[in-house]
């Protein structure tokens, strides 16, 4: 089965320091992953996807990810973080079945 | 465009009853998906249809629970003698259908089972 782990349940950071969180995955296929960010009372909206193509992919907001075979990892970053930033971040692999399956989340604190 | 739209955004409701939630996809959208969250977790997959049909339904947690979308566009998740377990955010999404298609999510029903 496809499962993500996120590791830390939450990140605080300074405004205009960089942001990192990360995202581990198991597959046994080539996985699509998927970042997804969530502000309080909205729905999810996607930042970015990796469909097999580049590694390194480029979302909204600045962010970008970068898919390591070798780590499984898709890691989220992005150079300098704003106030708006502060959300739940969620990463997701698409399984087989086209469900998405999503890790327990973090929540981004940014410190002004 | 609008985007998917759910209603209510909040529903309130006794143990034992019966709740319907709605869900209106992007128009065009052929594939709906369901997912629950639960507080302090990632939303978890209930049940995917293509155009009129129930794909999949592997993650309905049991017989209580069942949705509709009778003609491809609108989904109605329908959960029967509502338990306090069933309190969580319902979360629905749509995709044009294809492959890896992203996932466009609605901003939930909220229900809470006193």
């Amino acid at each position: 089965a496809q499962s993500v782990t996120q590791l830390g349940s939450h990140v605080s950071v300074s405004e205009g320091a960089l942001v990192l969180l990360r995202c581990n995955y198991s597959s046994s296929v080539p996985p699509y992953l998927f970042w997804y960010v969530q502000y309080p009372n909205q729905g999810l909206q996607l930042l970015l996807k990796y469909t097999s193509a580049a590694t390194l992919v480029k979302g909204i907001n600045g962010f970008e990810a970068e898919f390591k075979k070798s780590e499984t990892s898709f890691h989220l970053t992005k150079p300098s973080a704003h106030m708006s930033d502060a959300a739940e971040y969620f990463c997701a692999v698409l399984t087989g079945r086209r469900a998405l399956t999503f890790g327990s989340g973090t929540r981004l604190q940014v410190q002004p | 465009g609008a985007g998917v739209s759910q209603t209510p955004s909040n529903k309130v409701t006794e143990k034992g009853k019966y709740v319907e939630l709605r869900c209106d996809p992007i128009s065009g959208h052929t594939a709906l998906y369901w997912y629950r969250q639960s507080l302090g977790q990632g939303p978890e997959f209930l049940i995917y249809f293509q155009g009129t049909g129930a794909a999949d339904d592997s993650g309905l947690p049991n017989d209580r629970f069942f949705a509709v979308r009778p003609e491809g566009s609108v989904s109605t998740l329908k959960i029967q003698r509502t338990e306090r377990g069933d309190s969580a955010v319902y979360l629905c999404a749509s995709s044009q259908g294809q492959g890896t298609d992203t996932q466009y999510f609605g901003p939930g029903t909220r229900l809470t089972v006193l």
